[in-house]
């Protein structure tokens, strides 16, 4: 079975722009969930979602969003990128979402905001 | 609010060594423990996933415990070799009756060099 994809690996942007980065679940998995990681931060929690619904949100500004689509593959978007935002952004995907289900991550992609 | 810290912050050790690596979380309502590893730049790779009415977990060379009510859980590395060299983390899933969908409260990790 293919694990969790993400696309691009590496990203480079500057501030102002807006990017979107992509990730595909393993097969029959419906649950993605998104994480930033920065070394001052750690790992954060973004949002999840399943069946093209957010279910659950952390505490991050309006402007990162995201969508899932009927395939269950998933989208973030960051607007107005700021120099903070340079992080590696990781997804995960379970097959329900629950606490109990095991989440396994991508490989990540490498945004830097210049 | 949930918080999870992991000691040390780094270890360096020759190869061979047995060592231990600690995890401690605030809010004792989890449902698991995962430890992941990660090297530079990568994602993560799941290790063990112990649940929360578990004790300990196997695989290999490593073994990982839980004690809930204490808030602690350690991961043993036996005959530690430089290919395991990583960043260790920890992480909790919530016990919040359902709703806490997909989020899991990760630690800062534990950077582990193993020199030959």
């Amino acid at each position: 079975k293919a694990g969790v994809t993400q696309t691009p690996r590496y990203l480079i942007k500057t501030r102002g722009q807006q990017v979107t980065l992509s990730c595909s679940p393993i097969s029959g998995h419906r649950s993605v969930s998104w994480y930033q990681q920065t070394p001052g931060q750690g790992l954060q929690f973004l949002f999840e979602y399943f069946s093209e619904t957010q279910r659950n949100k952390g505490n991050f500004p309006g402007r990162f969003s995201g969508r899932q689509f009927s395939n269950s593959r998933s989208e973030m978007n960051v607007s107005t990128l700021e120099l903070g935002d340079s992080a590696l952004y990781l997804c995960a995907s379970s097959t329900q979402g629950y606490s109990y289900n095991e989440q396994f991550f991508g490989p990540g992609t490498r945004l830097t905001v210049l | 609010k949930q918080e999870v810290t992991q000691i040390p912050a780094a270890l360096s050790v020759p190869e061979g060594e047995n060592l231990v690596l600690n995890c401690s979380f605030t809010d004792s309502a989890i449902y698991n423990l995962q430890w992941f590893r990660q090297d530079p730049g990568k994602g993560l790779t799941s290790l063990l996933l112990i649940q929360s009415s578990q004790r300990e977990q196997t695989s290999g060379r490593l073994n990982a415990s839980l004690d809930k009510s204490s808030g602690r859980s350690t991961l043993y590395i036996a005959a530690s070799q430089p290919g395991d060299s990583a960043t260790y983390l920890c992480a909790v899933a919530p016990n919040a009756g359902g709703t806490s969908y997909g989020k899991l409260t990760f630690g800062q990790g534990t950077i582990l060099t193993v020199h030959p």
